[in-house]
């Protein structure tokens, strides 16, 4: 079952400016963490926030976490033709017995950034 | 330090057969899990190993199977192939403490005719 849910499914910017992505999760998590997939490659991992944590910066990455509204944002700033990809948000289950690592994704979003 | 390492890339097989594909998890890493990629379901757990355990499974019937080895080293095996099986099949490690980053292989792109 997918647990997260990113906003916009697709977004189409030119070079230079900033990309914002939401995702909305449904249960309590220890950790979100997002990551970008080229088509057809794997995952590549950019940026992993704490359940206590409220923002975090990597970069031209910002990312924030709303546990209250179960939310978190990506925000890729002066972007660029290479960031063009999909985006994931992927939870895991904060109170799994056994402490399973098991993530929980969202559909994606497809990020086209245009050159 | 090289990555998680999934074999093979890419893979043809025909309903009814069977596959097995391997992965290699970072060094140091003990958890190893299972993903497959569809463009219908999206990413959905498959398995999860440690210490050549399963500590967690997903919602996939039993011709999906897994093991770890105790070099960390994992396989997953898909028995009596289906076309909806035709995915990426994708590879996860870490080091199992709280809060670490997961890190995912390139995949294993499986078509099934």
């Amino acid at each position: 079952s997918q647990q997260g849910e990113e906003d916009p499914q697709a977004l189409s910017i030119q070079e230079g400016e900033n990309a914002t992505m939401n995702c909305s999760y449904k249960t309590s998590i220890n950790n979100l963490q997002w990551y970008r997939q080229n088509s057809g490659r794997g995952l590549v991992h950019l940026i992993l926030i704490r359940s206590n944590e409220r923002e975090k910066h990597s970069g031209r990455l910002r990312v924030t976490l709303d546990t209250s509204k179960k939310s978190s944002s990506l925000l890729i700033t002066a972007s660029r033709a290479a960031d063009t990809a999909s985006y994931f948000c992927a939870t895991d289950e904060a109170f799994f017995q056994g402490g399973s690592e098991k993530l929980v994704f969202g559909k994606g979003m497809k990020l086209t950034v245009n050159p | 330090k090289a990555g998680v390492t999934q074999t093979p890339r890419y893979l043809i097989k025909t309903r009814g057969q069977q596959v097995t594909l391997s992965c290699s998890p970072i060094s140091g890493h003990r958890s190893v899990s299972w993903y497959q990629q569809t463009p219908g379901q999206g990413l959905q757990f498959l398995f999860e190993y440690f210490s050549e355990t399963q500590r967690n499974k997903g919602n996939f019937p039993g011709r999906f199977s897994g093991r770890q080895f105790s070099n960390s080293r994992s396989e997953m095996n898909v028995s009596t192939l289906e076309l909806g099986d035709s995915a990426l099949y994708l590879c996860a490690s870490s080091r199992l403490n709280p809060g670490n980053t997961i890190y995912f292989g390139e995949g294993s792109w499986l078509t099934v005719v």
